[in-house]
């Protein structure tokens, strides 16, 4: 199975701040990565899809990228509302898999 | 508007055969392209993906637990059920079940989760 390294686990920010998180694959899964907004007690919350495609609803301050195997998540200018756990999810050949996730926690 | 909701005992025992249903409404699951997964997440720690049913019944298990898993459906009833035997306490997570869709690959939708714990 590919195996995700999701980085940091925690994260301290401040409102406004740029904030980036990172997840590497183990091997090529092409664009075939997810990220997830997850609030404590909650079901995670579908953000981006395909790397880079923002689903609908999520406000334009998330976005994606890919660079070969890793993929970095940014929240442009952190908001109260985006203290949550992320995490990232690859999919390749029938086999899905999550990072361990990342805890963005008010500084 | 697209829902589903976990339903199945939140206490087993050791050995015993978990039965989960997902109920869900919005879609229906004889639409190309849609299936409906289950994931799970132990308190405290990471997501993972068990297995997914298909639009066409087509079916896809965790390479690690397939022996323990079957998922079906019931396209008329909107419901998708997970059997998992020979429960342990490392077993207890929540249950979530969640809308997917091949032509994103991801995962659009989910349930609220359901905490099963496994205890004598």
């Amino acid at each position: 199975d590919i195996q995700m390294t999701q980085s940091p686990s925690t994260l301290s920010a401040s409102v406004g701040d740029r904030v980036t998180i990172t997840c590497r694959a183990s091997q090529s899964i092409g664009d075939w990565l997810a990220w997830y907004q997850q609030k404590p007690g909650r079901a995670p919350k579908l953000l981006i899809y395909k790397a880079s495609s923002l689903e609908s609803g999520v406000p334009s301050r998330f976005s994606g990228s890919r660079s070969g195997t890793e993929f970095t998540l940014t929240i442009s200018s952190l908001q109260p509302d985006d203290f949550a756990t992320y995490h990232c999810q690859q999919y390749n050949n029938y086999s899905w898999t999550f990072g361990q996730g990342t805890k963005v926690e008010i500084k | 508007q697209v829902t589903l909701r976990e339903s199945g005992p939140a206490l087993v025992k050791p050995t015993q055969t978990l039965t989960l249903t997902c109920t869900f409404s919005g879609f229906s699951l004889s639409t190309s392209g849609l299936c409906v997964s289950w994931i799970r997440q132990p308190p405290g720690k990471a997501l993972e993906w068990l297995g997914r049913i298909d639009w066409d019944d087509d079916k896809y298990y965790s390479t690690s637990l397939k022996t323990r898993l079957t998922i079906s459906k019931d396209t008329s009833k909107n419901q998708v059920v997970l059997t998992m035997t020979n429960m342990d306490p490392v077993d207890t997570a929540t249950y979530y079940c969640a809308r997917y869709r091949t032509r994103i690959e991801a995962f659009d939708y989910w349930g609220q989760g359901t905490l099963v714990t496994v205890s004598s």
